[in-house]
């Protein structure tokens, strides 16, 4: 088991480009979840795929942020236009499709600046 | 609209005490309620999960209570050392949506 592994670890871009950040979660898991963190505040939820399906989808997300998960394995999220708002810790969570009550195994984030 | 309330101060005890945190939600009916820990520039680990109907559960030095009449859990550490300083997370599970975080309590404990 090697973990959630999210790259890159940070990233610092000017405001108006593009990003786009990899998960690759645990391999049996089916699920895969998008998390974002501020300073203070507990993850808030962003997306979440049950293998390649993209199930639910927070609807304080932007029409900037797009996600994938092509063949159901790594999963991609990117930012487009990137604002001084988007700067925050870009947290990625996978589980095992057990019903409810799975435990999230979170990434250790990327950590997005815009300046 | 549905609320998970957290202490956002943090939680100053010295080595040996016991800590408790809580979290209290509203407009929620979890079936299950998890709790994570969380350390600086790291993404939450998985700690405990108690079930509706579980009063409480025990792991090693943690004991999670989930009062669903109340709308509470509280977690607590017994015989609390400097290495549980830490964010304490909370997340009330209904099952049928992905998780949503409180915005934790941060557990600072003085050796």
């Amino acid at each position: 088991d090697t973990g959630v592994s999210q790259n890159p670890r940070h990233k610092i871009t000017k405001r108006g480009q593009n990003v786009t950040f990899r998960c690759d979660p645990i391999s049996e898991h089916n699920r895969l979840y998008w998390y974002r963190q501020t300073l203070g505040q507990g993850p808030e939820f962003l997306t979440y795929f049950q293998n390649e399906a993209q199930l639910e989808k927070s609807r304080l997300l932007s029409d900037r942020f797009s996600a994938e998960r092509p063949k159901g394995s790594f999963s991609t999220l990117e930012i487009q236009r990137t604002e001084q708002g988007d700067s925050a810790m870009y947290l990625c969570a996978s589980s095992l499709e057990a019903g409810s009550g799975s435990p999230l195994h979170f990434g250790n984030g990327t950590r997005l600046t815009v300046t | 609209s549905q609320k998970i309330e957290q202490n956002s101060e943090a939680l100053n005890i010295q080595e040996g005490k016991t800590a408790t945190l809580t979290c209290n939600y509203t407009n929620y009916s979890p079936a299950y309620l998890q709790w994570y820990r969380q350390d600086p520039g790291r993404g939450p680990v998985f700690l405990l999960l108690i079930r509706e109907n579980e009063k409480e559960k025990r792991k090693e030095r943690l004991k999670v209570t989930f009062d669903t009449t109340l709308k509470q859990s509280l977690f607590h550490i017994t015989a609390s050392q400097p290495a549980d300083s830490a964010t304490y997370l909370c997340a009330p599970d209904t099952g049928r949506r992905a998780l949503t975080f409180g915005s934790g309590t941060r557990l600072q404990v003085q050796p």
